[in-house]
């Protein structure tokens, strides 16, 4: 099965800090996926990556593939109380059958 | 809000019971992913479904737990005498298209207790 580890597992910053997240692979990555979870509630979808070097960005939130790294890493630009939560890299089996989660990054906004 | 719909949001049963899980998936989705999350763990793939069909089922215990996605209706987690480990939240998921590449939007989820 695939493996998605993510680093650092968790991260405390202060309100107007940037920050980044990592997530690697220990396969090929067909599709790579960033969720954010707030705990209790369900997963919300951020970002979906399919390319190698492709980067997209949602409001101030950054992500960009490296499929030769087997690597994505997810960028907050000025973090916010709003963006606390943990963040989840997802990514599809090679059969596109199976769904893998990585290990997770909780982040901690401090006003 | 035609989001994937999970029922009931918490869910109660005793050591030995039966419990059901449901799922409507987004309106248009035709595919139906189940997962787990243990407390202090990650998310893990239980089972992929669509229509009538399971495409995947190998991350479900091979015993006690069913799942089903009938022609009409919501999708079904079932898992039958429950033990304590089965305490959890299950979250289920649906796409528009074939797994890969297609986003998965997620259900709020269900939590189950086993007293």
């Amino acid at each position: 099965s695939q493996e998605l580890e993510q680093s650092p597992q968790s991260l405390i910053v202060q309100e107007g800090k940037n920050l980044t997240i990592n997530c690697t692979s220990s396969k090929t990555l067909y599709g790579l996926y960033w969720y954010k979870q707030k705990y209790g509630e369900g997963l919300i979808f951020l970002m979906m990556l399919q390319k190698g070097g492709e980067e997209k960005s949602h409001e101030k939130i950054t992500a960009k593939l490296d499929e030769k790294k087997q690597q994505s890493s997810l960028h907050i630009t000025a973090s916010q109380p709003s963006h606390a939560g943990i963040y989840l890299c997802g990514a599809d089996s090679n059969t596109g059958n199976q769904f893998y989660f990585g290990t997770g990054t909780s982040l901690t906004v401090i006003p | 809000n035609a989001g994937v719909m999970q029922n009931p949001r918490h869910l109660v049963r005793r050591r030995g019971q039966e419990a059901r899980l449901r799922c409507s998936p987004m309106k248009g989705h035709s595919h139906v992913y189940w997962y787990r999350q243990l407390p202090e763990e990650g998310l893990k793939f239980m089972v992929y479904l669509q229509k009538e069909n399971i495409i995947d089922e190998s991350g479900m215990p091979k015993e006690r737990f069913s799942a089903e996605f009938p022609k009409e209706g919501p999708s079904i987690l079932r898992i039958q005498q429950v033990v304590r480990g089965d305490s959890a939240a299950y979250f289920c998921a649906s796409s528009a298209g074939t797994g890969r590449n297609q986003p998965q939007h997620f259900g709020d989820g269900t939590r189950l207790s086993i007293l």
